[in-house]
């Protein structure tokens, strides 16, 4: 019973070039939701998706960031022309419906590094 | 004002010693409480969840809520260096986006051998 899968694992960009991060939710679950942690800091939400719906963007930047999770594959979090301070630890979770009453489930995170 | 609270710490206790750890939430409406446990570079890894007012104990964790007060708490007993790491309160919120969690910003623990 895999769990929530995110990859790659780790990411190096070029200033400037396109980050994809790709998370897949456990079996089962049908929303997945999105964190960023910069080192030493708390998770910070970013987005909510549910099957060809976003639910909740409220915590992702105006411009350059976008979600989606299509009907078939995964859910990607897409970074336009990446700045060093995207460098952070990317965290997909997953849930079944109603997630707030059953918790989330994590993926292992994607670390992002922009040089 | 943020919607879950908890002390950043750093938390120390020695060895075999009850460390406790406290969470306040605003939502009086909130029905369901976790606590996370993340390791440095590691992700977030749900270790124990209370829904009722009272103690649910499991191992050497007990979690303890309280409703009218609006806090909840982690307890563990027997604390060992293994124990040390960041520990996520979160607690369900109903908005207009539907049924999500807030984290607090979690409290680090260090456990001294």
């Amino acid at each position: 019973n895999a769990g929530v899968m995110q990859n790659p694992r780790h990411l190096v960009r070029r200033r400037g070039q396109e980050a994809r991060l790709r998370c897949s939710p456990m079996k089962g679950h049908s929303h997945v939701y999105w964190y960023r942690q910069l080192p030493e800091e708390g998770l910070k939400f970013m987005v909510y998706l549910q099957k060809e719906n976003i639910i909740d963007e409220s915590g992702m930047p105006k411009e350059r960031f976008s979600a989606e999770f299509p009907k078939e594959g995964p859910s990607i979090l897409r970074i336009q022309q990446v700045v060093r301070g995207d460098s952070a630890a990317y965290f997909c979770a997953s849930s079944p419906a109603g997630g707030g009453d059953y918790g989330y489930t994590f993926g292992s995170g994607t670390r992002l590094t922009v040089v | 004002q943020k919607e879950v609270e908890q002390n950043s710490g750093p938390l120390s206790v020695p060895e075999g010693a009850i460390a406790s750890l406290n969470c306040t939430y605003s939502d009086r409406g909130s029905q369901s409480f976790f606590w996370y446990r993340q390791y440095s570079g590691k992700s977030p890894e749900l270790i124990m969840f209370i829904y009722s007012n009272g103690d649910k104990e499991d191992g050497r964790f007990t979690a303890q809520l309280n409703k009218a007060s609006q806090y909840v708490s982690l307890l563990i007993r027997d604390s060992q260096p293994s124990d040390s790491a960041t520990y996520l309160c979160a607690v369900n919120a109903r908005n207009n986006a539907g049924n999500m969690l807030t984290f607090g910003g979690g409290t680090r623990l260090m456990v001294k051998p």
